[in-house]
């Protein structure tokens, strides 16, 4: 069964002090790999899909990448309003149709002014 | 370009009573898919729906419950319901064969007593 693992589970930095947070998962056959950020009591936002090891995707403060074991998701000088919690998330493996999604447990970002 | 939506916000209902949430997809899509997320967890993948059919079910019993309609819209029902059920609950729409991206409404909070 598909399992993905997220770490730190929460993660206090200082405005403009860079850092990664860390996915890790096992599937049979990676279909893509997506990174979500979650406002509290929201819905999560999509932010980013990879597809295969060594790509690399961007956006604003945020770079997101692949290995064959896991992504990581990049926060460069980040600003308070970068505080949310990130999810990945991997589809669920084989056919033709895209199903389920798999979760990790998300870390809980704080950035301090 | 609408998103996708979700009623009502918040609910509160008492154990044993039904509950019915809606969901509409984002404009073009034709994939609904529902998740439950408990606080502090990553959301947990439920079922979903295309062609007006069930095609993947996860680990949750069959007080669990849903629908599609030819619009494309959906109702997750839930029956009997225990304190367990309280939760975020997530819609999700995707385009089948497009690719594995889902995009999140904001959800509803159900909170049993």
């Amino acid at each position: 069964e598909d399992q993905v693992t997220q770490s730190p589970e929460a993660l206090r930095l200082q405005e403009g002090e860079s850092s990664s947070l860390n996915c890790s998962y096992t599937v049979s056959g990676l279909r893509g790999l997506f990174w979500y950020r979650q406002d509290p009591g929201k819905g999560p936002e999509f932010l980013f899909t990879l597809y295969s090891a060594g790509e690399e995707k961007e956006k604003e403060r945020l770079k997101a990448t692949l290995t064959k074991k896991e992504s990581f998701l990049h926060i460069t000088a980040p600003k308070p309003e970068d505080s949310a919690t990130y999810l990945c998330a991997v589809p669920k493996a084989g056919g033709t149709s895209y199903g389920k999604l798999t979760f990790g447990q998300g870390t809980i970002l704080t950035v301090h002014p | 370009d609408a998103g996708v939506t979700q009623s009502p916000t918040h609910l509160i209902k008492t154990r044993g009573q039904q509950v019915t949430l809606r969901c509409s997809p984002k404009s073009g899509h034709d994939t609904v898919s529902w998740y439950q997320q408990a606080l502090g967890q990553g959301p947990q993948f439920i079922f979903q729906y295309y062609e007006e059919e069930e095609r993947q079910r996860g680990n949750f019993p069959d007080r669990f419950s849903g629908h599609q309609f030819p619009n494309y819209s959906s109702e997750l029902n839930v029956n009997a319901l225990l304190l367990g059920d309280s939760a975020l609950y997530l819609c999700a729409s995707s385009l089948e064969g497009a690719s594995a991206e889902q995009y999140f409404g904001p959800g509803t909070r159900l909170t049993v007593t």
